[in-house]
Order: structure tokens, then sequence, then C-alpha cells
């Protein structure tokens, strides 16, 4: 069974950092993409990053660009955000996906989440 | 960026009805990656339909979805009761990743 577990989210003041992880089991980590995506209280899902199998290739939306790096450690099938700059419309829940391997996908499944609240 | 439209914004049915939502896309979605998601409270998102018309895993055939270009549709043959969500288009093939901003499916 494929598990995502998110970890790292908590309360942070504006202009902090944090680092989410992502703990993946159940599927060859190595194989797909990965990528972040999250959810503001009560809108929609926003997709926030994706890195490529080997770690060569990261995109990001812009809002995020320069402030946040996505990192994966395929020897311990791990995924990571690191968050810097952090401001109040970066609050959400942030969930890990499991990306396309060799044929294109949408991110699937997703783990439960983890919320970063941005706040004074 | 493309932009995906959802309408309505929320529906009330009732179970056993047939449900039919639309998704709209400001340009062509690239090789019909157009997905459907379902999302209940305090839950992550369940991949339902991928590339148009696929059920992804463990999904029932009740739902389907349908489309091309730039208007996209996701039908529930017969609403059952677990059915009542919010669901989300989203299309994958350019950068960035966008979705819709949800259709609330809400018990008459």
């Amino acid at each position: 069974e494929v598990q995502l577990v998110e970890s790292g989210g908590g309360l942070v003041q504006p202009g902090g950092s944090l680092r989410l992880s992502c703990a993946a089991s159940g599927f060859t980590f190595s194989s797909h993409w990965m990528s972040w995506v999250r959810q503001p209280p009560g809108k929609g899902p926003e997709w926030v990053a994706s890195i490529k199998q080997d770690g060569s290739e990261k995109y990001y939306v812009d809002s995020v660009k320069g402030r946040f790096t996505v990192s994966r450690d395929n020897a311990k099938n791990s995924l990571g955000l690191q968050m810097n700059s952090l401001r109040a419309e970066d609050t959400a829940v942030y969930y890990c996906a499991r990306g396309s391997a060799a044929i294109k996908r949408p991110p699937d499944p997703w783990g439960q989440g983890t919320l970063v609240t941005v706040s004074s | 960026e493309i932009v995906l439209t959802q309408s309505p914004g929320t529906l009330s049915l009732s179970p056993g009805e047939r449900l039919t939502l639309s998704c709209r896309a400001s340009q062509s979605v690239i090789s019909s990656y157009l997905a459907w998601y379902q999302q209940k409270p305090g839950q992550a998102p369940r991949l339902l339909i991928y590339g148009v018309s696929s059920r992804a895993t463990g999904i029932p055939d009740r739902f389907s979805g349908s489309g091309s270009g730039t208007d996209f549709t996701l039908t529930i043959s017969r609403l059952e009761p677990e059915d009542f969500a919010v669901y989300y288009c989203q299309q994958y093939g350019s950068s960035p990743i966008t979705f819709g901003q949800g259709t609330r499916l809400e018990i008459k």
C-alpha cells in the first residue's frame, strides 16, 4: 500500500522558516516525480512544487520561487520542502503527492497533510 | 497559466440522481491531461479520473469523465450517500499544474 506521511508543520511568524518532510513507502520512490500541493483553509488546492526522479529538475509556482526549495533523498525515500521568508498567504495544509513514473499521471495519492500557520 | 472554471459552485441533489459537473479551461488542455478529484471534510483529495476519462484504481463505474480541448465533464450516474463532497478538476499537462475552484455537492 502506498503511504505518504508529512511532518514538520506548525505555527511560525511572518518572515520565518520551516522545513516539511514526507516519508514515502509502498512504492519505488526513486521511479516517481514527487510534488507538494497546498490547500489554504476553506479554499481549493494549489500546486506548489515538483521534483524529478533524480532531483535534476525542479519546478515551482511563481508565488514561492526564491523562497521555497524542494528536495529528495532517494536512499531514505524522503521528500522535503524548505520554506523561507514565510508569509501569511502561505498558511495552508501542505500535502506531498506521488507524481508520474514513465507515463504522465496527475499527483496521486496524497498524504494526510501537515498544517502550516504563518501568523504573529 | 491555464485557468479552470468549474460550474456550478454548489449543487443540491438527492441520492439516486444523476450529477453532471462542468470544467472549462482558459486554453486547450495539452494531451487531454485533465483529472478530477473528490474531497471529503478533513481528508486529502482523492483521484477519481485522469486523462479525461480513465478511472483511477478502485473508483466505481458510476463515475465517468468526458470532454476535450477546453470543455470537460464529470458525471456520476446515480448518486450514493458517500458521493456528497467537493469535486475539483485539475490540468497537469502544462506548468503550473492548476485546479478549478471546486463544486460542492450537498444532499437535498
